[in-house]
């Protein structure tokens, strides 16, 4: 059982350029997320999908854009990458508000 | 927003020792997880528990959602238990289904 699996593990961009992170789960899961941890803090949240050809914005969503047109994929892009944009990126996925979120095991991002 | 709180901010033990970390929270919540990040950075869950006490192995969990607080117990600590402790919560009132972070316990288990 593969759970959440993101791909690429790691990356490195020069300034301006895109680029797209894959998330696949295998669990049937209605809602996928895409988190971004910092240095030395916890994870927030970019954006968020609540099912099959949706989605919304949530904490930090600017520079960044997302595409949800399978289930059990949802994308990440970012059209012009910025330096301010380094980060490890996570995605998860639950069935219901109320479960467990389950995380992949991140892409380190790195922009120069 | 709601405010998650954890402490200690670091912590060192010796192997065997036990330990216990606490996650306040500022409000009701509809979603309470604890995560351990590995050195290699890995998000490993540990437990959903948004009210009550669960257990697996050495660690174990308390959730009293009415007094807005959850402890973690690790006992007869090893160096794999290394990593950084972090206590999430869902906003039971948000309007997004996001896992909110608190900053996290550092913990380094010396042999």
């Amino acid at each position: 059982n593969a759970g959440v699996t993101q791909t690429p593990k790691f990356r490195v961009l020069k300034t301006g350029q895109s680029m797209t992170l894959l998330c696949a789960q295998d669990m049937n899961h209605e809602y996928m997320y895409w988190y971004r941890q910092d240095p030395g803090m916890g994870l927030r949240l970019i954006h968020y999908s609540v099912g099959e050809g949706t989605t919304a914005k949530g904490e930090v969503p600017d520079g960044y854009n997302v595409s949800r047109l399978k289930k059990q994929n949802f994308l990440l892009g970012l059209e012009s990458a910025a330096p301010s944009q380094t980060s490890v990126y996570f995605c998860a996925s639950n069935s219901a508000i109320n479960q467990p979120q389950h995380f992949g095991d991140g892409t380190r991002l790195s922009i120069l | 927003g709601i405010q998650v709180e954890q402490s200690p901010p670091d912590l060192i033990l010796q192997e065997g020792a036990n330990s216990t970390l606490r996650c306040n929270f500022s409000d009701s919540v509809n979603n309470l997880q604890w995560f351990h990040q590995n050195p290699w950075g890995q998000l490993i869950n540990l437990f959903y528990i948004p009210s009550g006490t669960k257990q697996n192995g050495r660690l174990s969990a308390t959730t009293v959602a009415t007094e807005r607080y959850s402890l973690l117990y690790i006992s007869s600590s090893q160096t794999t238990d290394s990593g950084v402790y972090f206590c999430a919560v869902v906003d039971y009132g948000g309007a997004t289904n996001k896992l909110i972070f608190g900053t996290g316990t550092l913990l380094a288990v010396q042999p």
